[in-house]
């Protein structure tokens, strides 16, 4: 069966501080992976997604990047946290079928 | 711009009632609607996926479809406490990554 892992499940950084979360899929192949944001209170909000290895598309301008340097490994970066990054981050993946699964998500705050 | 607009609530309910929860969307080209659950501090969780006009039941959830309203629905029969959640509506719009439009969620509790 195929588990989603993200880590750490916590961080609380300054701002101006750099930052790097890790997601990985286990169990399948060439999964679609997907980084949402959700800020307190509020609905889902897509980051970026990856359809393959090196392959990454973005759907806000921000001060995040995506790396998918693995098929089955995405990670979200930033060379310098905002105030506005806090928020719970959820990493997703989608195989052959519609449906997107959710990993248990990382929550940030910026301080 | 595509959207997806949820009733915000809060909903409250007795317990063994219906719940009904309510979702419009924005673009007629969307495919694939989905109902996720939310715990508090939790990710979301799969509850129903719905794909064609019509209702769609899974023991005590029926999601109801209408592609010409634009409207997608989602009812919980013989709601219990542990349904007190937040349940995000989505919807995948067509493209080769299928990306979901969620709505903000609509927060139900459901009272002992």
């Amino acid at each position: 069966s195929q588990t989603i892992h993200q880590w750490p499940a916590t961080l609380v950084q300054p701002v101006g501080s750099p930052l790097s979360l890790e997601c990985t899929v286990e169990g399948t192949s060439n999964p679609n992976l997907y980084w949402y944001r959700q800020a307190a209170g509020r609905g889902l909000q897509l980051l970026f997604y990856s359809v393959g290895i090196g392959q990454i598309s973005s759907e806000v301008p921000q001060n995040l990047s995506a790396s998918r340097p693995q098929d089955r490994q995405f990670i979200l970066s930033s060379k310098k946290l905002l105030l506005s990054d806090s928020g719970f981050y959820l990493c997703a993946w989608r195989g052959g079928g519609e449906t997107q699964y959710f990993g248990p998500g990382t929550r940030l705050l910026v301080l | 711009q595509k959207e997806v607009e949820q009733n915000s609530g809060p909903l409250s309910v007795p317990e063994g009632a219906i719940a009904s929860l309510n979702c419009t969307y924005s673009d007629r080209v969307s495919q694939s609607f989905f109902w996720y659950r939310q715990y508090s501090g939790k990710s979301p969780e799969l509850i129903m996926s719905i794909y064609s006009n019509g209702d769609k039941e899974d023991g005590r959830f029926t999601a109801q479809l209408n592609k010409a309203s634009q409207y997608v629905s989602l009812l919980i029969r013989d709601s219990q406490p542990s349904d007190s959640a937040t349940y995000l509506c989505a919807v995948t719009h067509k493209g080769s990554a299928r990306q979901l439009t969620f709505g903000s969620g609509t927060q139900l509790t459901v009272l002992p």
